[in-house]
């Protein structure tokens, strides 16, 4: 069961313009969003998470937005640059639970 | 990645074989987890051990997996008999506590390729 849906596989942005990946899910349990930074050949880096009490969380040219009533979050960068050129996960967790359920990720390409 | 070894990096495995994946967690980090990711896939759940003893095992497969966080030592996650479809890039992270509300540090994965 996909309780967690990046619905786009890739995105290609222009190097200074804004990134936009999207992530879904379904179950209303969760209350703790991470997403996660991949690069080929490594594993997972964290990258910024929010809190289900929250609706935005910034930190630097990273903001995470979480939209409770539509079960959607999204990740802005900007300006993008060339070196977050990644995959991005979004994952998910609820209280008491142990694991965290991952999207299938999105290929973000930052053109110079 | 925080420090979180695993090897090998690469593993061969012929059908039937046995396939034995290690994973040193961050210094200090006494829970651990264990993630596979299929091709086009995301990481998917296995197993949450701490010292000793296994958390929770619900995204295990029931027959030829198991894993075990001895007292000293690494982690190990051990597949038995392996087949073709257990080709895949797996991960093990580490974490100070209890996830969700504790960052995981991931290890760089091991990709298995079974023949």
């Amino acid at each position: 069961d996909q309780q967690v849906k990046q619905n786009s596989p890739s995105l290609s942005v222009q190097e200074g313009r804004i990134s936009i990946l999207n992530c879904d899910y379904t179950n209303s349990m969760f209350d703790y969003f991470l997403w996660y930074k991949k690069y080929p050949a490594e594993g997972p880096t964290f990258l910024i998470s929010i809190s289900s009490i929250k609706d935005k969380n910034e930190d630097g040219r990273f903001t995470v937005f979480l939209n409770k009533s539509a079960k959607h979050l999204s990740l802005h960068i900007v300006p993008s640059q060339p070196g977050d050129s990644a995959v991005y996960f979004c994952a998910a967790s609820a209280l008491g639970n142990n694991d965290m359920r991952f999207g299938a990720g999105t290929r973000l390409t930052v053109k110079p | 990645n925080a420090g979180v070894m695993q090897n090998p990096r690469h593993l061969v495995r012929r059908r039937g074989q046995e396939a034995r994946l290690r994973c040193s967690p961050v210094k200090g980090h006494s829970h651990v987890y264990w993630y596979r990711q299929l091709p086009e896939e995301g990481l998917k759940f296995m197993v949450y051990l701490q010292k000793e003893n296994i958390i929770d095992e619900s995204g295990m497969p029931k027959e030829r997996f198991s894993a075990e966080f001895p007292k000293e030592g690494p982690s190990i996650l051990r597949i038995q008999q392996v087949v073709r479809g257990d080709s895949a890039a797996y991960f093990c992270a580490s974490s100070p506590g209890q996830t969700g509300r504790d960052t995981q540090y991931f290890g760089p994965g091991t990709r298995l390729t079974v023949l």
